[in-house]
């Protein structure tokens, strides 16, 4: 079946801090890989997605780069701000699915 | 553009009863999908609706059913209410045709069974 794991919260990081959260998967067909974020007190927003190996997703300062060879998707950023502070969930679809499986989800606090 | 709008926003009932959860698709999009968000877990999939039909189903039993609307809207109805039923419910539109299509989501009732 297909499954996707993302690495453990919370994580707590200064302002301007570099952001790595690591996400593997595993999937029965070629999937997309999506990074859906949620702010508190709403649903979830899509941050980036790629759909093929090396396709590199990237949105507000984000990326992520699909490697199949390491069936990873890891988010990061260089320089990460206060208004960053949410829970990312990383998911994949399959080709024909339109079901999304996603992570447990990685709470990220920012501090100034 | 009116986004996926959802009601109520959150909700008390207790266990046996039976709950009926609304969501409104964006405009333009005729495939509605609903997720169980657990608290502190990823959201999971109960099953998606096209064009009024079931369209793929989850891990979940029976008692929990949907519907969809010639406007495309929807309801999430769950019967015999458990438990462990608590959770965010999250519904997501997309617009027609094609598997790369992305998904819009609406803030999600939060339902609590006591």
């Amino acid at each position: 079946g297909n499954s996707v794991t993302q690495m453990e919260g919370p994580v707590t990081l200064s302002e301007e801090a570099f952001l790595t959260i690591n996400c593997t998967y595993t999937a029965t067909g070629y999937p997309s890989l999506f990074w859906y974020v949620q702010y508190p007190g709403e649903g979830l927003q899509l941050l980036l997605k790629a759909t093929k190996a090396d396709d590199k997703g990237s949105n507000k300062g984000f990326e992520a780069t699909y490697r199949k060879e390491t069936t990873s998707f890891h988010l990061e950023k260089g320089s990460v701000q206060v208004s960053d502070s949410a829970v990312y969930f990383c998911a994949l679809r399959v080709f024909g699915n339109e079901k999304l499986t996603f992570g447990t989800g990685t709470r990220l606090t920012i501090i100034p | 553009e009116t986004g996926v709008t959802q009601s109520p926003t959150h909700l008390i009932k207790t266990r046996g009863q039976q709950v009926t959860l609304r969501c409104s698709s964006q405009s333009g999009h005729n495939t509605v999908s609903w997720y169980q968000q657990a608290l502190g877990q990823g959201p999971q999939f109960i099953f998606q609706y096209y064009r009024e039909e079931e369209n793929g189903r989850g891990n979940f039993p029976p008692r929990f059913s949907g519907l969809q609307f010639p406007n495309y809207s929807s309801e999430l109805n769950v019967n015999a209410l458990e438990l462990d039923d608590s959770a965010l419910y999250l519904c997501a539109s997309s617009p027609a045709g094609g598997s790369y299509n992305e998904q819009f989501f609406g803030p999600g009732t939060r339902l609590t069974v006591l």
